[in-house]
């Protein structure tokens, strides 16, 4: 069965750190990946998806994430993070014909 | 216009009260789905609709039906709702043309069950 990962529940950066955020998912056949974010009391917003070329896949609002699959993980990075980009962000695994898997989620608190 | 709408944003109920929470849009697609999201397990599926006339259970159907009225409406009802029902639930739509299943979110339900 699929499954996903983040083992950070939560983390903490200040301003203008970079961010490192981790997935990792157990999939039988080549998954499609995507990264959602939730704002406070918002629905979810899709950051960025793979679904096949590129292993480095840029996103909305300067993210980008690297599908490796030796290592069956899919991070979200963002080189400089902003106050505005504290929120929640899910990963997912999803495959043709397949519902979606969400990971239990990373909170992200922005120090100023 | 929000492509993906939910009504209502926030409910407040007691054990035993039948509800429904209601989910439209506009995007057109085929799919729809229902999410409970509980702090620290992420999202879990209740239920999907791949057309009017498919409806199928997810992760954790008991204790909730749903109901595809129309390809842009699915609606989801607790019968008797219970307090650990309490929790954020979000409806989502995809297209099954597209061979891959981007999931688009509406902004979620809050539901409270005293």
């Amino acid at each position: 069965a699929q499954s996903v990962t983040q083992p950070d529940i939560h983390i903490t950066v200040s301003e203008g750190a970079s961010l490192e955020l981790r997935c990792n998912y157990s999939y039988g056949a080549t998954p499609y990946l995507f990264w959602y974010v939730q704002s406070p009391g918002q629905g979810l917003q899709l950051l960025l998806k793979y679904f096949s070329g590129d292993t480095l896949v840029q996103g909305i609002k300067g993210f980008e994430a690297e599908f490796k699959r030796s290592q069956s993980s899919f991070n979200l990075r963002k080189p400089s993070v902003h106050w505005s980009d504290a929120a929640e962000y899910f990963c997912a695994v999803g495959a043709r014909g397949q519902n979606f898997v969400f990971g239990p989620g990373t909170r992200l608190s922005v120090l100023p | 216009d929000a492509d993906v709408t939910q009504t209502p944003r926030n409910r407040i109920t007691k054990t035993g009260k039948r509800i429904m929470l209601e989910c439209s849009q506009t995007k057109g697609h085929d799919r729809m789905y229902w999410y409970r999201q509980d702090p620290g397990l992420g999202l879990q599926l209740i239920y999907y609709s791949f057309d009017v006339k498919d409806i199928n259970k997810g992760e954790i159907s008991d204790g909730y039906s749903v109901s595809r009225q129309a390809q842009a409406k699915f609606s989801l009802s607790l019968e008797s709702a219970i307090p650990n029902q309490t929790a954020l639930y979000f409806c989502a739509t995809s297209s099954g043309l597209a061979g891959y299943n981007e999931q688009f979110f509406g902004p979620g339900t809050r539901l409270t069950v005293l």
